[in-house]
């Protein structure tokens, strides 16, 4: 099993849609997760963090924790066509190690 | 506030030759740290140095990857002999503390 496993997509939504992009890891002793994005030829950006359970909102961006269930989201609310990325889901182990998944590549379509 | 900074931005080296990347991390990140990103995967850490002392190096293969951080504050990755398999990214990044880096622009690897 994988420490942390993403859907490798790629994901397609119209735009203005929502786009949900799914992350799952296996230690359960992890502390932080992070979401980054990373355009074509381009280096990772981080976009969100969150570190407990529940939602956190910046913007048309959403996280959604659940530590019970080893799961972590990224809504991402009406999706522009500058949203077309990979997305990357980074998780802390408890370790002090960030752990990235595969990353899902998003397409929205205008 | 500037970012990281890495250099060469593009390499192209035959297979057993020997090549170094540097990198600048933020000013005032303890924690830099060197990833290698495959085509098609996300960034696997290979290097995690806290000011110049070594982290985490579990995944960095020994036998021909080195790197150092001498003064706590710019670094340099040498892989000798370059393998076909090493063709990548190598992103370098730096952080106040683990998890929430910032990412360098990288250097593309391309070993023939």
């Amino acid at each position: 099993q994988k420490e942390v496993e993403q859907n490798s997509g790629p994901l397609s939504v119209p735009e203005g849609a929502i786009a949900s992009l799914n992350c799952t890891y296996s230690d359960r002793v992890s502390q932080s997760f992070f979401w980054y994005r990373q355009y074509s030829g381009k280096s990772p950006e981080l976009i969100m963090s969150i570190y407990s359970n529940g939602d956190k909102e910046d913007g048309r961006f959403t996280a959604q924790l659940n530590k019970a269930s080893q799961y972590v989201s990224l809504l991402i609310r009406d999706s522009q066509p500058s949203d077309s990325a990979t997305y990357l889901c980074a998780v802390n182990t408890g370790r002090g190690k960030l752990i990235f998944g595969q990353g899902t590549e998003l397409s929205v379509k205008p | 506030e500037a970012g990281v900074a890495q250099s060469p931005r593009y390499k192209i080296i035959e297979k057993r030759q020997s090549v170094a990347f540097w990198c600048n991390p933020i000013s005032g990140h303890a924690t830099l740290y060197w990833y290698q990103q495959i085509l098609g995967q996300g960034p696997k850490l290979l290097i995690q140095f806290q000011n110049n002392g070594v982290v985490d190096d579990s995944q960095l293969p020994k036998d021909r990857f080195s790197a150092e951080r001498l003064k706590g504050v710019d670094s340099t990755l040498k892989i000798q002999p370059a393998k076909l398999e090493d063709s990548a990214v190598y992103l370098c990044a730096s952080s106040f503390a683990p998890g929430g880096e910032f990412f360098g622009p990288g250097t593309r690897l391309t070993v023939l």
